[in-house]
């Protein structure tokens, strides 16, 4: 089982939100984790868009929007990326990250479409 | 702001040894830890390694232990990744990032394996 599971692909609407989720192997508590999301467009690298682990300690990324923010569920121990009032131009792959074990780990990333 | 730009793209023989550069600017290589991620043709992010501060040392992937070897020329802030025993699977867009947030990427090197 992949240390961190992302779904392969999410659609929103324009001025909706979006909740991407990051799933973290079972025995492997969020709750003592940052979870790093990265945004990435074709042919471009990753853009690092934000860090969370609670809420006295996050991180929003150099000139990222508002409308990005971080959050957990404990009870499905994920991390989760919220994207408010989508535009157009967040259509694009997202990835999470942890620092596991002294080693990064990338979940698979979710393709999201705004359409 | 700190900028790192990445030498061109390559194409290697299986068996064959490639070596990336990323020159640091905005910041010396010394305030930084460089790490190095890759991405294959239509896949996700794969991180495989990089310096701790904490430990004073390059700690590298399991999967690409004995293959890799990272290095760094502090006298031109440039960093460099050697990838030994080329195969095909090596085939990838090859960054270097830095810091534990991965806030800064560079703009990527393709590294093409073909006989």
């Amino acid at each position: 089982q992949a240390v961190l599971t992302q779904p392969s692909s999410l659609s929103a609407s324009p001025g909706a939100s979006a909740s991407l989720t990051c799933t973290l192997r079972s025995g492997i508590n969020v709750g003592t984790y940052r979870i790093y999301w990265y945004q990435q467009k074709p042919g471009s690298p990753p853009q690092y868009l934000l860090r969370y682990k609670s809420d006295s300690d996050k991180q929003q990324g150099s000139g990222v929007p508002s409308r990005f923010s971080g959050s957990k569920d404990a009870s499905a121990n994920a991390g989760i990326l919220l994207i408010s009032g989508l535009q157009s131009e967040d259509e694009a792959d997202y990835y999470c990250m942890i620092w596991h074990s002294s080693a990064s780990v990338f979940g698979g990333g979710t393709k999201l479409t705004v359409l | 702001q700190v900028q790192l730009v990445q030498s061109g793209a390559e194409v290697k023989k299986p068996g064959a040894s490639v070596k990336v550069s990323c020159k640091v600017s905005g910041y010396t290589l010394t305030e930084l830890s460089m790490h190095w991620v890759r991405q294959a043709p239509g896949k996700g992010l794969e991180w495989m390694g990089g310096f701790d501060p904490e430990d004073g040392e390059t700690i590298y992937a399991q999967k690409f232990q004995g293959r890799v070897t990272m290095t760094e020329d502090t006298s031109t802030d440039t960093a460099y990744m050697e990838l030994s025993s080329l195969r095909s699977e090596d085939t990838a867009v090859y960054y270097c990032a830095t810091d534990y947030n991965f806030d800064y990427w560079g703009q990527g090197t393709l590294v093409t394996v073909s006989s």
